[in-house]
């Protein structure tokens, strides 16, 4: 059974720009749940994915956008790149959406 | 809306030794889950342990207990018998068990060290 992977592990883009972000969930499961943490702070949740649909937003603008596909992957999107969208992206999933969730190991966002 | 509050940031434990880190939240509801999550410099969140809030019985998983307390919102972990493994960064999570979507609301951390 393989664990929650994201990809890449790290980037750095300029302000402005667009980037993805990658997860692929738990062997199994079919829920997807993204969170941003910034720099010495808890996560903060973005997004909830279960069965391909949005399950659930938290308190972040349209541009932050997200894809789940027939296996369960799983895409966030940020447009129009700002300095504060610099954080540690989390991506967690779960059998369902109210079963507990395990997080992959993150990817590092620097925005310049 | 739910909170949750870690009003220790950094905590030092001694090896062998035991310590306890402190949580409180605040909700509405009667229906939820807690967790303790352990961030390690990798950045991986583990999940160490979780506690149902209709169930009396505190959580145990090894070396790590918790003392939940509903009426008083309390919901501390215990380490017992600390290992230098156990240094990271720990955030307490609550999770509501209705509505449409089962996000985690976290607390702001507390870093916890191990010394010799």
């Amino acid at each position: 059974e393989t664990g929650v992977t994201q990809s890449p592990t790290h980037l750095i883009k300029t302000r402005g720009q667009q980037v993805t972000l990658r997860c692929s969930s738990q062997s199994g499961h079919n829920t997807v749940s993204w969170y941003q943490q910034a720099l010495g702070q808890g996560p903060q949740f973005i997004f909830q994915y279960y069965r391909e649909e949005e399950n659930g937003r938290g308190n972040f603008p349209p541009r932050f956008s997200g894809l789940q596909f027939p296996n369960y992957s799983s895409e966030l999107n940020v447009n129009a790149l700002e300095l504060d969208d610099s954080a540690l992206y989390l991506c967690a999933s779960s059998l369902g959406g109210f079963e507990t969730q395990y997080f992959g190991p993150g990817t590092r966002l620097l925005v310049l | 809306a739910q909170t949750v509050t870690q009003s220790q940031p950094e905590m030092s434990v001694q090896e062998a030794e035991t310590v306890t880190l402190s949580c409180t939240y605040d909700t509405s509801e009667s229906d939820y889950y807690l967790f303790w999550y352990k961030q390690p410099p990798s950045r991986q969140m583990i999940l160490v342990i979780r506690q149902e809030a209709y169930k009396q019985q505190n959580a145990t998983e090894n070396r790590f207990s918790v003392n939940f307390q509903k009426a008083a919102k309390s919901f501390s972990l215990k380490i017992s018998d600390s290992q230098l493994g156990d240094a990271a960064m720990y955030f307490c999570a609550y999770r509501e068990n209705t509505g449409t979507a089962s996000k985690l609301t976290f607390g702001t951390g507390t870093r916890l060290q191990v010394t010799l």
